[in-house]
């Protein structure tokens, strides 16, 4: 079955340092991913996402992602955190086949943001 | 424009009572999802609706759950003879077009059942 793997459940970093989250997928040639960040109370918000081309995506609030078809991977990183990047963010992959609409999400990573 | 709202936000109910979880998705958007979000976890699929035509309930987690859309815009979630294991937060979500991937969430609904 396919599954997103979030291997760290919780990362602290202190503001200006830079991030990695990483994730790891399971089956599927081409997977359509994406991260989402929930702030305390909030829904789910779409930072980028990967569907094929160029392997370095950028997305919103300064964030980035490549994909790495040889790891299985799909990393999100900053270069430098802000005190408000202190949320917990999710891996996600599109379904396959006829559940193409179905998102598969990790179990998240905590980030705290020391000052 | 608005995005996708729910309410109530939280929800406290006794163990056997039923709850309605109301979603509103963005208007004109076709699709509209559930997802169940237990503590600590990742987000995971429940049921999906095309319009008004409810075209997947297979992560319904059981015969309890059932979820409706029939004028295709606002969708509930009941929950009848709520257990302790239900507790989590409902997100809703819609989209722009059939069966598509690019899923625009709402804030959840946090259910405690006690």
């Amino acid at each position: 079955a396919q599954s997103v793997t979030q291997p760290d459940i919780h990362i602290t970093v202190s503001e200006g340092a830079s991030l990695e989250l990483r994730c790891n997928y399971s089956y599927g040639a081409t997977p359509y991913l994406f991260w989402y960040v929930q702030s305390p109370g909030q829904g789910l918000q779409l930072l980028l996402k990967y569907f094929s081309g160029d392997t370095l995506v950028q997305g919103i609030k300064g964030f980035e992602a490549e994909f790495k078809r040889s790891q299985s991977s799909f990393n999100l990183r900053k270069p430098s955190v802000h005190w408000s990047d202190a949320a917990e963010y999710f891996c996600a992959r599109r379904g396959s086949g006829g559940s193409n609409y179905k998102l598969t999400f990790g179990k998240g990573t905590l980030l705290t943001v020391n000052p | 424009g608005a995005g996708v709202s729910q309410s109530p936000r939280y929800k406290v109910a006794k163990r056997g009572q039923d709850v309605a979880l109301r979603c509103d998705p963005i208007s004109g958007h076709v699709s509209l999802f559930w997802y169940q979000q237990a503590l600590g976890q990742g987000p995971e699929f429940l049921t999906y609706f095309q319009n008004e035509a409810q075209l997947d309930k297979s992560g319904l987690p059981s015969d309890r759950f059932f979820a409706e859309r029939p004028e295709g815009s606002v969708s509930t979630l009941k929950i009848q003879r709520t257990q302790q294991e239900d507790s989590a937060v409902y997100l809703c979500a819609s989209s722009l077009a059939p069966r598509s991937y690019e899923q625009y969430f709402g804030p959840g609904t946090r259910l405690t059942v006690t």
